[in-house]
């Protein structure tokens, strides 16, 4: 059975950098044919794509969130990390890690991040 | 960047079937994903590959793609269905994911 949980802090202040850890059960992040994705989902709004790293390591980003991202894998630990840096109130979301491989794609339950000073 | 796009809102009486359309240039090219979500819920996979549907889905949710649209059907809508539901697919180069604005199914 896979199953990612993302983990992270509750709270971040402004212009402090945020990072964020999917741990990932039941498939290997060395697979061949599999990538993890970040998204996030501000309170009553809709989803938003934020980055992708693909097996290979090759990654991408939002367009619109580029300079302030960066993601990375550590296969050994089964670990995706994202960083954000310099977040703002407008950052406060519930933030998904998803794998998608061959078959269908999992999900992680998503964590609530609020920017507050 | 690219886009998908979707109807903000779709209402249907229980019982009847309901259509939520999704389009973009790359879909032709790229497999789509649908998913249901409720308040306070994470996303639940739908359909994934256009119309594949994961075990434990029911059979009255169904996918379809023409052209450049797919489409997410619910047949026999009932009143738990009532949900956000987001397309995802990625751009041509299969590079950059996407989401669509999300369409709020209404059962009335």
């Amino acid at each position: 059975q896979v199953t990612l949980k993302e983990s992270g802090p509750v709270v971040v202040k402004p212009t402090e950098t945020l990072t964020l850890t999917c741990t990932v059960s039941g498939f290997s992040l060395s697979n061949a044919t599999m990538g993890v994705s970040w998204i996030r989902q501000p309170p009553g709004k809709a989803l938003e794509w934020l980055a992708h790293i693909f097996s290979n390591d090759v990654k991408s980003y939002s367009t619109s969130l580029k300079s302030r991202l960066s993601v990375s894998k550590d296969t050994s630990k089964s670990q995706v990390v994202l960083t954000m840096t310099n977040v703002d109130s407008v950052d406060t979301a519930t933030y998904y890690c998803a794998l998608f491989g061959q078959g269908a794609p999992h999900w992680g339950q998503g964590t609530l991040v609020t920017v507050s000073s | 960047s690219y886009e998908l796009t979707q109807p903000p809102s779709v209402s249907v009486s229980p019982g009847q079937t309901a259509r939520i359309t999704c389009s973009g240039d790359a879909l032709p090219k790229q497999y789509a994903y649908w998913y249901q979500q409720k308040p306070g819920q994470a996303p639940l996979l739908l359909i994934y590959k256009d119309t594949e549907r994961p075990s434990g889905i029911p059979e009255r949710f169904s996918g379809s793609s023409s052209g450049t649209t797919v489409t997410l059907t619910i047949s026999g809508v009932q009143a738990e269905d009532e949900a956000d539901y987001y397309c995802q697919s990625a751009d041509r180069s299969g590079t950059y994911l996407v989401f669509g604005g999300g369409t709020e199914l209404t059962v009335l």
